[in-house]
């Protein structure tokens, strides 16, 4: 399984674009990148997935370099809303053991 | 859709008592999930089902936990006898998987405390 390492925390403040790092130095030839977001008290969200280059959806933008080692969840113009912990995820859905890390907490300030 | 359902969605038990998550998942979905939730270890997959059928159950702590899909539509996470270090958040996921994306859909969870 590829291992993730992400920051522990972040702070930010509102209006500010945040981007949250992910490294996944043994990435497999199958294996997607995924991000989830957890809010207190609710289960993971998924937010973007992605394979490769750039990808964007209404809510963030994923940008994975062409060796694909690592990752970047950029999350423009941040609100408090946004305050959350972000897990990054790398897998195959064929072996499925996604494994979730301690992700990155995120502190959105006024 | 409703989204994945968990009940209960809190749960308070004395140790040795027997306790029974319940989920339903999304309608559609082939994969089904059970997750753990704690401050110490994070969020840990337990099982997961395909199709109904346990694929990999290597994350289940011990033999007092069991976990049964019966049909596409209902999920259950025993635990027998239940004992304080079980307190956590369980949470069921589910997946319709295609070409190798995946997108896994959480329930709410449970949260249980055992006394």
């Amino acid at each position: 399984l590829a291992k993730t390492t992400q920051p522990i925390s972040m702070d930010s403040y509102e209006g500010q674009e945040v981007n949250i790092t992910c490294s996944h130095n043994n990435i497999a030839t199958n294996d997607y990148i995924t991000w989830y977001q957890q809010f207190p008290s609710q289960g993971p969200r998924f937010i973007i997935q992605g394979y490769k280059t750039k990808v964007t959806n209404e809510v963030a933008s994923l940008f994975i370099p062409a060796d694909r080692k690592s990752s970047t969840l950029s999350l423009p113009r941040v609100s408090l809303s946004d305050t959350a912990v972000y897990y990054c995820l790398v897998g195959d859905t064929g072996r499925r053991a996604l494994t979730f890390g301690s992700g990155t907490r995120l502190q959105v300030q006024p | 859709d409703a989204g994945v359902i968990q009940s209960p969605r809190h749960e308070v038990t004395e140790m040795g008592q027997e306790v029974t998550l319940r989920c339903k998942p999304i309608s559609g979905h082939d994969y089904l999930f059970w997750y753990r939730q704690t401050m110490m270890r994070g969020l840990e997959l337990l099982i997961y089902f395909n199709n109904n059928v346990p694929i990999d159950d290597s994350g289940m702590p011990e033999d007092r936990f069991s976990a049964k899909m019966p049909n596409a539509s209902f999920s259950t996470l025993k635990i027998q006898p239940s004992e304080p270090r079980d307190s956590a958040v369980y949470f069921c996921a589910s997946s319709f998987a295609r070409g190798g994306q995946e997108t896994q859909y959480f329930g709410p969870g449970t949260r249980l405390l055992v006394l």
